[in-house]
Formats: C-alpha cells, sequence, structure tokens
C-alpha cells in the first residue's frame, strides 16, 4: 500500500492554465508538506499545514495554494502557470507538527510549455 | 536563513570499500539533522535522524555523525553494494529550534558504487 500518493504523475500544460496536483496520505499523519524539486535538484520547502497552522514558504508566488479537504488530503492548486513552474513537486507528510522524519510521494513532474 | 553545503555532487567508491559523505551547515545549530535516499524519478526516503545532543548513529551499515562544533555530519555507507548507488540528501529543520515549516535539504551527492 502507498503511504503517500499523487496525482498526477506527469502534467503537461500551457502557460496561463490553472491547474491542481492531488496528494493523499493513509499513515494518519497529522502534517502535511508540499516541496518543489527544480531543474537543478534542489529540494525545496513550500508550504507546511496541519489543522492548525498553514506556513508558508515566503518566497512561494501567491499563485500557489494549498487546499485540504481533510487531514488526509493536501492538493496543490497553482493559478496562471508560468514557465519557471516546471519542476517536480513533491508531497510529504509527518505523524505531527514537531516530528521530524517525513515520507515522500512519488512526485508530480510538471511541464509547462 | 539555513544554508547546507554538500561537497561533493558525485562520488564514485569502488564496491565493497566505505562510501563517506559530508554535509555542512553554515548558520544557527539545528535541533536534529537527517539523511534520505533519492533514487531517479522517486521521492526521498528517509535513512536516519541524528540528534543535537547525539554524535553517532547507526543502522546497519549506515552510520551518521554529528559535530555541532564545526557544523557538519558525515554519512557512511560501509561494505558499499551497487545498489546503494543513489543520491544522497542531507536536510536540516527549516527553522531555529524546528517546527511546522519542514526540512532544508542540501543539493544531494549522487554516489555511484563501481562493481
Amino acid at each position: 500500500d502507498t503511504a503517500v500518493s499523487q496525482t498526477p504523475k506527469y502534467l503537461v500544460t500551457q502557460m496561463g492554465n490553472d491547474k491542481s496536483i492531488k496528494c493523499e496520505q493513509n499513515l494518519g499523519h497529522d502534517t502535511m508538506y508540499w516541496y518543489k524539486q527544480d531543474s537543478k535538484k534542489f529540494l525545496k520547502i513550500m508550504f507546511s499545514y496541519n489543522n492548525k497552522e498553514l506556513i508558508i514558504n515566503e518566497t512561494v508566488p501567491n499563485r500557489f495554494s494549498p487546499k485540504s479537504p481533510d487531514k488526509a488530503h493536501l492538493n496543490l492548486h497553482i493559478n496562471s502557470l508560468e514557465l519557471g513552474d516546471s519542476a517536480v513537486y513533491f508531497c510529504a507528510s509527518s505523524q505531527d507538527t514537531f516530528q521530524e522524519t517525513q515520507y515522500f510521494g512519488p512526485g508530480t513532474r510538471l511541464l509547462v510549455l | 536563513s539555513q544554508k547546507i553545503e554538500q561537497n561533493s555532487e558525485a562520488l564514485n567508491i569502488q564496491e565493497g570499500k566505505t562510501a563517506t559523505l559530508t554535509c555542512n551547515y553554515t548558520n544557527y545549530s539545528p535541533a536534529y539533522l537527517q539523511w534520505y535516499r533519492q533514487d531517479p524519478g522517486r521521492g526521498p526516503v528517509f535513512l536516519l535522524l541524528i540528534r543535537e545532543n547525539e554524535k553517532e548513529k547507526r543502522k546497519e551499515r549506515l552510520k551518521v555523525t554529528f559535530d555541532t562544533t564545526l557544523k557538519q555530519s558525515l554519512f557512511h555507507i560501509t561494505a558499499s553494494q551497487p545498489a546503494d548507488s543513489a543520491t544522497y540528501l542531507c536536510a536540516l529543520d527549516a527553522r531555529t529550534g524546528g517546527g511546522a515549516d519542514g526540512l532544508t535539504f542540501g543539493k544531494g551527492t549522487h554516489l555511484i558504487i563501481q562493481p
């Protein structure tokens, strides 16, 4: 059973479009995250979220917004996609706010044309 | 903000030897430091965590050391095997004292174990 799953695995779209990436974890964790891995392979935190607090990395454009319908899901919405948004996006989860070990999903490869 | 340097982009090691990877950080001392493995096309997988008050942690063929004076962690794989070939990422809590805002990762070291 997949602990952290993401859909779609690949996403190719045109500039200016709005898209969403879905993430689900079946680990019963309280905290979920979104990371971006760019072409240089740097993995950077975008958001962390639990039912009490959303923390946004200050470098993330407000075109990106996380949406959590319930504790097991944290979806990523991206408006007005730009070429520079092309990257691999990873969802992750951890037991609670201060728990250290994170479990990552397989990644969503986004290509903006 | 925290800056992490993994000072080998690629490391080639002969099978059976010990591979040693380095992670240096520049700012505040983290509450803990972690090592992850990432294979091509996959998400990172947690390997080991070491806390600021621990000097060394072991798990099977893996060993991690943490020197808060040097601001450095070393990651060792003993009796290396070709299956150990992957990118290894060092990660620290992204904010002083830990918290809910995720991890800061190094760029990673691409380890190649040659048969």
